[in-house]
């Protein structure tokens, strides 16, 4: 999971509160993702970056919303978190060529 | 159409046994098949990928079978060993581009000592 930074790695929240999940890379690539998991369900993509300026939804976008603040950074809010939320979150940045996705080491998110 | 089938749900192998774990698709756009390994408390890592221009890929004890006939592949792990336990995703993939990724539901593999 090298090159690919999630903080924090456990948060627990209650309901109606937001937090925002940060992700920073520093392997230089353009495609930056934001993906959930859950238990027998796989990844499933939240939303994503192509390129600096431009974020796009994914399968399951809402309840999310995400910025671009820059080429390394890519951030992931909940702005009034549901249980429904309680998810282990990762971050993904892809080569563009192949596009091989590599992953951060996950945010584990509880929602009383 | 855009699901990803993988069975089993989870696998118990003896060391120096083979794992094997399936995987199904329907949408005849997929054209990139990757594995990702996951350890507990890490994400997932690439293993191995295929293209379907051709049957069989082979990476050390790692080899992917394809058959585009009957839109299935499959992850074979030879000579399993203890350090391999770990859940094994199968994903699918058109045009290159990582929102088009689908990946499926996972398999937990244990490889007893």
């Amino acid at each position: 999971n090298a090159g690919v930074t999630q903080t924090p790695k456990f948060q627990v929240l209650k309901t109606g509160q937001s937090m925002t999940l940060q992700c920073a890379q520093d392997m230089n690539h353009n495609s930056m993702y934001w993906y959930r998991q859950d238990p027998g369900m796989g990844l499933r993509l939240i939303y994503y970056s192509a390129s600096e300026g431009t974020t796009d939804k994914g399968e399951v976008p809402n309840g999310y919303n995400v910025s671009r603040l820059n080429k390394r950074e890519f951030s992931l809010r909940l702005e009034s978190a549901a249980p429904s939320q309680t998810s282990v979150y990762f971050c993904g940045v892809g080569t563009g060529v192949d596009e091989k996705l590599f992953f951060g080491s996950g945010t584990q998110l509880s929602v009383l | 159409q855009q699901q990803v089938k993988q069975s089993p749900q989870s696998l118990i192998v003896q060391k120096g046994g083979i794992s094997i774990i399936n995987c199904a698709y329907e949408n005849t756009a997929f054209d990139y098949f990757p594995w990702y390994q996951q350890f507990p408390g890490k994400g997932p890592a690439l293993l191995i990928a295929i293209r379907p221009d051709v049957s069989e890929k082979k990476e050390g004890r790692f080899t992917i079978s394809f058959n585009k006939s009957a839109k299935q592949f499959s992850l074979h792990i030879m000579d399993s060993q203890p350090g391999d336990s770990a859940t094994y995703f199968c994903a699918a993939c058109w045009g290159n581009y990582g929102q088009n990724f689908v990946f499926g539901p996972g398999t937990r593999l244990s490889v007893l000592p």
